[in-house]
């Protein structure tokens, strides 16, 4: 199983549409968790990080579910600039080392 | 802050030949890391840097690879020799420190290498 697992898409949705992307990861030791965005031909940047409780930003949600091992990202209202791909980071501390884990994205297509 | 600074964008060399990529992280930031991304294998992190110090070169394919930190504000990723599977985009990212915080976890990203290895 690999460490950090996403649907690589893509996701083809029409402008409004909510969508949806989860996350699972394998180390039940990881302490933080994000989600970055990469537009195509450029760096990933952080979208936002997600906390135990839930966190929301406009129109962005994330989820945490510990239990479970994954994370959520929900896009509501969806515009055609929220095209780009996501990518979920997992971090893990362990004897002072830092191990920081990219899923490999999952593709979204806002559709006119 | 000007952000990570990464040079070149685009490289182009031939197999056999030595390769250098460069690197200068956000002022203040002790971590730094480089990464590799191709359509195959996603994002990979090849090595991360703690107060110039390597600290887990796991990530890194071979002996062909190395990667140096004289200060903190310089960083170089050698390929030496380059083959055409070294073909890939690589960026350097730096943090505040891993680990301390949600907030200090935060990784900034340089706009990557291109490089394309005939």
């Amino acid at each position: 199983r690999k460490e950090v697992e996403q649907d690589p898409g893509p996701f083809n949705v029409p402008e409004g549409a909510t969508v949806a992307f989860n996350c699972t990861y394998s180390n039940s030791a990881s302490q933080s968790f994000f989600w970055y965005r990469q537009d195509c031909r450029k760096e990933p940047k952080l979208l936002m990080s997600v906390y135990s409780s839930g966190n929301e930003d406009g129109r962005f949600t994330a989820q945490l579910n510990r239990a479970s091992q994954y994370i959520s990202l929900l896009i509501r209202d969806s515009k055609l600039s929220d095209s780009a791909t996501y990518l979920c980071v997992v971090n893990e501390e362990s004897g002072g080392y830092q191990k920081v884990t990219f899923g490999t994205g999952t593709k979204l297509q806002v559709i006119p | 802050d000007a952000g990570v600074i990464q040079s070149p964008r685009h490289e182009v060399t031939e197999m056999g030949q030595e390769v250098t990529l460069r690197c200068k992280p956000i002022s203040g930031h002790d971590y730094l890391f480089w990464y590799r991304q191709t359509m195959m294998r996603g994002l990979e992190l090849l090595i991360y840097f703690n107060n110039n110090v390597p600290i887990d070169d796991s990530g890194m394919p071979e002996d062909r690879f190395s990667a140096k930190m004289p200060n903190a504000s310089f960083s170089t990723l050698k390929i030496q020799p380059s083959e055409p599977r070294d073909s890939a985009v690589y960026f350097c990212a730096s943090s505040l420190a891993p680990g301390a915080s949600v907030s200090t976890d935060t990784q900034y990203f340089g706009p990557g290498t291109r490089l394309t290895v005939l």
